[in-house]
């Protein structure tokens, strides 16, 4: 399986300090994504980082992608109450259509 | 937000009972997806379609079955719904296969099976 392992299980961080998960994987992939999931709503997208690109940007995300340890992380800058959630990584098939979800990171952001 | 409605949203039925879940699109979207979440397992993969009429079994297949006759709506259909089956389910949609493009999620089903 090319499931990707998220860790931490769980974290929590005082508001305005940075959020850092990562994301460990057994195969090669083609992307790895990221997405955020609120209590009791469906999955969001977040950010999608090709297996040839080592960094990615998106407003207070950062993403890195080392191929060669087969691991990604997510930063969260400045963090807010609002980005208390849970976050998962996910990774292509390369030989179909699907892509497999981590049991994802729960974060708890402290006022 | 892609235009995704999954019904319904809650639903309590018995052992034994058929049970079909319904998810509708207006994006004219290739893929649809259909996901289970249970505490401790993440999200795993049920069926999947890659065109009308198209489908392919996912990671936790058995006991379920999907149609696709249009492209706007996938179904989801338990045939004899278990308590194992007990769980939330997620319908995704994307334009792209293979991992390349974001896939965009409906809010959800909670389908308690008694």
């Amino acid at each position: 399986s090319q499931q990707g392992e998220e860790d931490p299980q769980a974290l929590s961080i005082q508001e305005g300090e940075n959020a850092t998960m990562n994301c460990s994987y057994k195969t090669s992939i083609n992307n790895l994504q990221w997405y955020r999931q609120n209590s009791g709503r469906g999955l969001v997208h977040l950010i999608l980082i090709r297996s040839n690109e080592r960094e990615k940007h998106s407003g207070r995300l950062r993403v890195t992608l080392d191929t060669s340890k087969k691991s990604s992380s997510l930063l969260i800058t400045a963090s807010r109450a609002a980005d208390t959630a849970s976050y998962f990584c996910a990774t292509d098939g390369r030989r179909d259509d699907k892509i497999i979800f981590g049991k994802g990171t729960r974060l708890h952001i402290l006022p | 937000d892609a235009g995704i409605t999954q019904s319904p949203r809650h639903k309590v039925t018995e052992t034994g009972t058929p049970v079909t879940l319904r998810c509708h699109q207006t994006e004219n979207h290739r893929y649809m997806y259909w996901y289970r979440q249970d505490p401790g397992h993440g999200l795993r993969l049920i069926h999947y379609s890659y065109g009308v009429k198209d489908t392919d079994k996912g990671e936790v297949s058995d006991g379920y079955s999907v149609s696709r006759s249009k492209t706007e709506d996938f179904l989801l259909t338990l045939e004899s719904a278990t308590s194992s089956q007990t769980s939330v389910y997620f319908c995704a949609i994307s334009d792209l296969g293979r991992g390349e493009g974001p896939q965009h999620f409906g809010d959800g089903t909670r389908l308690s099976i008694l």
